[in-house]
């Protein structure tokens, strides 16, 4: 089992619609969650950052956490054609090995017109 | 201007020729780390440092070399580059660690 597993994609979805994006996760320890977006040729960018349980919302993006289930998830509210990039989850390790950050494979959305 | 650099940003090199790719940020970030993104694999940790002169491993660290003496500099070094070495790497630093980090441009490295 990976460490950091995110929904297979690609996933497309139609201007204006909600994208919904998932990742588990299976260090029971992990400590903070991330998500990045990457354009095509680009570095990843931070999207949201998050620590605790529950939501936790910046403008059109929220993301969400429970770490009973060890699951991460990003909905993008009103998808615009920019949206269109690949998304990363990215999940930080617990006790000794704090340091480490681990990536999902990624998700490619598209959003069309 | 608050950023991560690497270079050289293109290299193309010859297998068993050493070579040392550099990272700078100029943030004062505590937490630095180096990453190779392949096709299918996504991105991978192959080091990271927590501090001057701390350093550990991450998942893929064979065949690297790492070494942080100074807070804002964190050099990636293949010392025998073998073709399975091709790949796109990235620096990337934050705050401390469990922050969010911020990355660098990429290094695409072709080892022939």
């Amino acid at each position: 089992q990976k460490e950091v597993e995110q929904n297979s994609g690609p996933l497309s979805v139609p201007e204006g619609a909600i994208a919904s994006l998932n990742c588990t996760y299976s260090d029971r320890g992990s400590q903070s969650f991330f998500w990045y977006r990457q354009y095509s040729g680009k570095s990843p960018e931070l999207i949201m950052s998050i620590y605790s349980n529950g939501d936790k919302e910046d403008g059109r993006f929220t993301a969400q956490l429970n770490k009973a289930s060890q699951y991460v998830s990003l909905l993008i509210r009103d998808s615009q054609p920019s949206d269109s990039a690949t998304y990363l989850c990215a999940v930080s390790a617990g006790g000794t090995s704090y340091g480490k950050l681990t990536f999902g494979q990624g998700t490619i959305l598209t959003v069309h017109p | 201007e608050a950023q991560v650099t690497q270079n050289p940003r293109y290299l193309i090199t010859v297998t068993g020729k050493k070579l040392t790719v550099t990272c700078s940020q100029n943030m004062n970030h505590e937490y630095m780390s180096w990453y190779r993104q392949d096709p299918g694999l996504g991105l991978r940790q192959i080091y990271y440092s927590m501090n001057v002169e701390v350093t550990d491993k991450g998942d893929v660290p064979e065949g690297y070399k790492v070494s942080r003496k100074e807070k804002r500099n964190f050099p990636l070094i293949l010392e025998s580059p073998s073709p399975n070495q091709t790949s796109l790497y990235f620096c990337a630093s934050s705050y401390s660690t469990g922050h969010e980090q911020y990355f660098g441009p990429g290094t695409r490295l072709t080892v022939t």
